[in-house]
């Protein structure tokens, strides 16, 4: 099975803007992760969000939620090139799971 | 900061040949996972290991695949017999509290089976 499905696929923008990506799910969640991963490199952990929180901060990092349309989003705010990178949610009710494409974000100095 | 640490970074073995791949998850972790990357594919779920037994194991990991925690620090990923389509990065990581909860990824390490 598949972990979320990230849109959109690649994101390319300038430094300082900021980048949303969102991720729908399938199942039911008790928390939603955001990862991500540098090519070729380990995925890094980001920020949780549990079922009953619908915002969560965390640094330039936002968090939202919306359990009814099964969706997150996470905003990247005053980007830098060193946030270039690819971007995975996890659902960790979905357990085994393979992560899914992410978006390709790209920031451009 | 406390990290996972993977070695060999990279391997490099001939088809049909066993190779170990090892893992130092964080001391204090319950849970260890490995997971695989296919260049230029998703990062796949292979097992996930929790209190010296396979907790969950996707349909990737069949028989030629076992993991053990030997001692109290390596976590490892056996591979009996290579084929060429075992080539790929190999993730270990672990969790503290909850399983799947937070994981901690290590370098990887890059297989190559020829």
């Amino acid at each position: 099975s598949q972990q979320g499905e990230e849109d959109p696929q690649a994101l390319s923008i300038q430094e300082g803007e900021n980048a949303t990506m969102n991720c729908s799910y399938k199942t039911s969640i008790n928390n939603l992760q955001w990862y991500r991963q540098n090519s070729g490199r380990g995925l890094v952990h980001l920020i949780l969000i549990r079922s009953n929180e619908r915002e969560k901060h965390s640094g330039r990092l936002r968090v939202t939620l919306d359990t009814s349309k099964k969706s997150s989003s996470l905003l990247i705010t005053a980007s830098r090139a060193a946030d270039t990178a690819s971007y995975f949610c996890y659902n960790t009710n979905a357990g085994k799971s393979t992560f899914g494409d992410g978006t390709t974000l790209t920031v451009k100095p | 900061e406390p990290e996972v640490t993977q070695t060999p970074s990279h391997q490099v073995t001939q088809m049909g040949q066993e190779v170990i791949l090892r893992c130092v998850p964080i001391s204090n972790h319950l849970y260890f996972y490995w997971y695989r990357q296919i260049l230029g594919q998703k990062v796949e779920f292979l097992v996930s290991f929790y209190n010296n037994e396979i907790s969950e194991k996707s349909e990737i990991f069949d028989d030629q695949f076992s993991v053990e925690r030997p001692d109290g620090s390596n976590f490892t990923l056996k591979i009996r017999s290579t084929k060429l389509e075992d080539s790929a990065m190999y993730f270990c990581a672990s969790t503290g509290g909850q399983v799947f909860y937070e994981q901690y990824f290590g370098p990887g390490t890059r297989l190559t089976v020829t």
